[in-house]
């Protein structure tokens, strides 16, 4: 069965700080892998999606990912935090190789302080 | 575009009510999917249309839950009677809907807030 985990539910950066959200997935096959962003009283917007193509991907507003199958981890980094980053992050797995549900974890908050 | 519209933005009845959600896809997209987000059990995906076909209704919660597709730019969620544990906020999303879905991307609308008291 696919699951992911999101390692922390929690992050805390000061402004100009790199950024660092953790996701360790599972999957009996090779996953297609998604980090998705939510701020405050709005949808989900996709930051980047991993699909079997390059193992660092790279997405909107300055974040990156980087696809580790030995260690099955996605984490999600960004080299400078900025205010409007503030917001709740979720990673996110394909549910099946038809990809006809996603799996979200359970999210992680990113607060940053000036 | 304007993106997923739902409708409305937020809710708030009665115990005992019907309440229907709504939600325009973007034009073009052949896939739609309903969620519900909770603080509990974070973003869990109710049901899934393709086409206009519900395809898998495997995590909508019970039968006073219903959802329709009547045609591809409309769709609504039902809950008749509602209770206090369906507050929640409730999104739709679509997408192209492609022969391999696990690399669409989805997007999102801005959720109805539903409040049952």
């Amino acid at each position: 069965a696919q699951s992911v985990t999101q390692l922390d539910s929690h992050v805390s950066v000061s402004e100009g700080t790199p950024v660092l959200l953790r996701c360790n997935y599972s999957s009996s096959y090779s996953p297609s892998l998604f980090w998705y962003v939510q701020h405050p009283n709005k949808g989900l917007q996709l930051l980047l999606k991993y699909t079997s193509a390059a193992t660092l991907v790279k997405g909107i507003n300055g974040f990156e990912a980087e696809f580790k199958k030995s260690e099955t981890s996605f984490h999600l980094t960004k080299p400078s935090a900025h205010m409007s980053d503030a917001a709740e992050y979720f990673c996110v797995v394909s549910g099946n190789q038809a990809g006809t549900a996603l799996i979200f974890g359970k999210g992680t908050t990113l607060s940053v302080s000036s | 575009d304007a993106g997923v519209i739902q409708s409305p933005r937020h809710e708030v009845t009665e115990m005992g009510q019907e309440v229907t959600l709504r939600c325009k896809p973007i034009s073009g997209h052949n896939s739609l999917f309903w969620y519900r987000q909770t603080m509990m059990r974070g973003l869990e995906l109710l049901i899934y249309f393709n086409n206009n076909v519900p395809i898998d209704d495997s995590g909508m919660p019970e039968d006073r839950f219903s959802a329709k597709m009547p045609n591809a730019s409309f769709s609504t969620l039902k809950i008749q009677p509602s209770e206090p544990r369906d507050s929640a906020v409730y999104f739709c999303a679509s997408s192209l809907g492609t022969s391999s879905l696990s690399t669409d991307t989805q997007y999102f609308g801005p959720g109805t807030r539903l409040t049952v008291l």
